[in-house]
């Protein structure tokens, strides 16, 4: 099975920092990848698609690089209500493995 | 509206079986595929079934094929889950999530199994 691994583990940043979150997968997976937020006690949240297709409603200040292995998450500047988990997933083949997630924590 | 609303967790003994439910509203049910999500208390997410929109295609993860049936009922627009032979590391939130293009773009509010003696 594909093993996705990202890092870091954990992130402390400061509102208006530019953050970013990396995703590598064991194997090529073309541009299958997904990432989600999520927040305590709430379901995770879509935000990129295709590796860097924007979910609709998602704010312009997320986006998504990358194709075959590696892939990053970017925030561009980080805002009160981006402080959470993130998650990045495979989404071709099965299992659609999740990497470990990345917490995003306030400095 | 897109809904996805999950019912039937609770606490059951080591050995035991529980039936989750999933029920959709909101979007032509039969037209997407589904999957179930779990998420161990603390820890990350993962994937463990998926089943295609006429249920043609039925995959499982290692860690709960065998024990675990999903399904769907198409007319009443519902998800199942039938979990058997639990053991404490099946102890999780369980979502079930709408397929996306590459990804879930609806996810239920979870519904907590935890099996215990």
């Amino acid at each position: 099975d594909v093993q996705m691994t990202q890092s870091p583990s954990s992130v402390s940043a400061s509102v208006g920092d530019r953050v970013t979150i990396t995703c590598r997968a064991s194997q090529g997976i073309s541009s299958w990848l997904a990432w989600y937020q999520q927040k305590p006690g709430k379901a995770p949240k879509l935000l990129i698609y295709a590796a860097s297709s924007l979910q609709s409603g998602v704010p312009s200040r997320f986006s998504g690089t990358g194709s075959g292995t590696d892939f990053t998450l970017t925030i561009s500047s980080l805002q009160p209500e981006d402080f959470a988990t993130y998650y990045c997933q495979k989404a071709n083949g099965f299992p659609w493995t999740f990497g470990q997630g990345t917490k995003v924590e306030i400095k | 509206e897109v809904l996805l609303v999950e019912s039937g967790g609770g606490l059951v003994q080591p050995g035991g079986s529980l039936r989750l439910s999933c029920a959709a509203s909101g979007f032509t049910f039969s037209n997407y595929n589904m999957n179930w999500v779990r998420q161990a208390p603390g820890k990350g997410l993962e994937w463990i079934s998926y089943i295609s929109g006429r249920s043609s295609s039925i995959y499982y993860a290692d860690s709960v094929k065998g024990r675990f049936t999903i399904s769907r009922d198409n007319a009443n627009n519902s998800l199942f889950l039938q979990m058997n032979s639990l053991r404490a590391e099946d102890t999780a939130v369980y979502y079930c999530a709408r397929v996306f293009t590459g990804g879930y773009d609806y996810w239920g509010q979870g519904t907590l199994v935890t099996v215990s003696s």
